[in-house]
């Protein structure tokens, strides 16, 4: 079955440091969505990615799809504590209506 | 943004007994919705796929007659879990779609003795 997989599994920075998650599907994929969960919490939608190649910005987010749309990369710029959690993708494949997760990014910011 | 609430946030329940969860749309129709389960430090994996008004959809590996799953209305998707164990222990979470992103619940801990 279809995988999504993440890497790096863990991540821990210095605050001001940059951080980049990436995501890489098995199978080609219809759009992908950026999710992220604090310790404790739900996971909360970030951003959706549709078109090959697409980049979009969210201040010091930036995330990216991939030009064979079949990975993506999630990049934070500066990171401050408030960026701790873990980050997820979520990967749908054209003719399907489920997201799949991918195994997530922890991100450890140290002030 | 949407609302999904869910209820209750924590439950212990003993081996054997059932309980169930419910999740809630509050500020939108939702005629599907979705049930996850997360073990801690790992990802969400789809149990099923929660249809207003016809049967719900599995995945492979989830026990049907264990996880029953009620889409009674619009609004209220409910997922009984049927004589725990305390394997089942873990963190169940609900979404529903009002448009493209999914809005999840707060969760439950479901903690079986």
């Amino acid at each position: 079955g279809q995988q999504v997989m993440q890497i790096p599994q863990y991540q821990h920075v210095q605050e001001g440091e940059d951080f980049t998650t990436y995501c890489n599907s098995s199978t080609t994929l219809s759009n992908i969505q950026w999710y992220k969960q604090r310790p404790g919490g739900h996971p909360v939608f970030l951003i959706q990615l549709v078109k090959s190649g697409e980049v979009k910005k969210q201040k010091r987010l930036t995330f990216q799809f991939g030009e064979a749309k079949k990975n993506s990369s999630l990049h934070i710029t500066a990171t401050q504590t408030t960026d701790v959690g873990t980050y997820f993708c979520a990967a749908l494949t054209s003719g399907t209506y489920k997201y799949i997760f991918g195994t997530g990014t922890r991100l450890k910011v140290l002030a | 943004g949407a609302v999904v609430s869910q209820h209750p946030s924590r439950v212990i329940c003993k081996s054997g007994t059932s309980v169930k969860i419910e999740c809630r749309s509050l500020d939108f129709q939702a005629t599907t919705m979705f049930w996850y389960r997360q073990f801690p430090k790992q990802s969400l994996m789809l149990m099923a796929t929660s249809n207003e008004g016809s049967k719900a959809t599995y995945e492979q590996g989830v026990e049907k007659d264990k996880f029953l799953i009620n889409h009674a209305s619009l609004t209220l998707s409910t997922l009984t879990v049927t004589s725990a164990h305390p394997e089942d222990s873990s963190f169940y979470i609900c979404s529903a779609r009002p448009i493209y992103e999914q809005y999840f619940g707060p969760g439950t801990r479901l903690t079986v003795t």
